[in-house]
């Protein structure tokens, strides 16, 4: 059954530097989505790309975030200036449609910033 | 923005017995309800969903309601079995006309405890 994989699955990062989070969605898919998830939290909605672009982003997806679909499989996360607080794991997600359609989620990436 | 509340936080049942989780949400607009559920450390993997022209859907031990007018939604899960002790989250998104990648919302989550 194809799945997203992401990678690397645990990144330790210094504050205040930049980590790049990958993921290839299943490859039929046209819509993409990172999401993340404080430990013991709920998952939150990060940001939303179709088409090359983004489609929606959340509150908290600032000028420190961005997001790159850099060839024909690769989906990337880029955290420019990594805080405390965006220690979390990171999910990314894909979907055949944007409308109504399953989310299929990755394994996940834990961030941890030191 | 769209707002989901969930409850319970923690659900505790003995074997066998059923088990409902309930979830409110906020913007009307919403139409796809899922519900994903997580195993410690594993991703989010999706049970069951439901769209707003449904009102109820089941699949085998686990049936999903909703009530639009109340903006209620909940989930169902009869014969609990060890297997079925994990986080249960819900979630709503606003399928937009035209295809629009609607991000998910997701509620706190039920961490389901089946008591052998």
């Amino acid at each position: 059954e194809p799945e997203v994989t992401q990678t690397p699955s645990h990144q330790v990062t210094q504050m205040g530097q930049e980590v790049i989070l990958r993921c290839v969605p299943i490859s039929n898919h046209l819509y993409f989505y990172w999401y993340r998830q404080i430990l013991g939290q709920k998952v939150e909605f990060l940001v939303s790309f179709y088409n090359n672009e983004i489609s929606e982003k959340s509150e908290i997806f600032d000028d420190q975030f961005s997001v790159e679909r850099p060839d024909g499989s690769n989906f990337t996360l880029k955290i420019r200036s990594t805080k405390l607080e965006d220690s979390a794991m990171y999910f990314c997600a894909s979907r055949i449609t944007g409308r109504n359609t399953e989310a299929f989620f990755g394994q996940g990436t834990r961030l941890t910033v030191v | 923005g769209e707002n989901v509340e969930q409850h319970p936080s923690t659900l505790s049942v003995q074997e066998g017995d059923s088990a409902v989780i309930k979830c409110t949400y906020s913007d009307s607009a919403s139409n796809y309800f899922p519900w994903y559920k997580q195993e410690l450390g594993k991703r989010p993997q999706l049970i069951i969903d439901i769209r707003s022209n449904v009102g109820e859907k089941k699949d085998q031990r686990i049936a999903v309601t909703l009530n639009k007018t109340a903006k209620h939604f909940s989930l169902h899960i009869t014969e609990t079995q060890p297997e079925d002790s994990a986080v249960y989250f819900c979630a709503a998104s606003i399928g937009a006309s035209g295809g629009g990648a609607d991000g998910l919302t997701f509620g706190k989550g039920t961490h389901l405890i089946i008591q052998p």
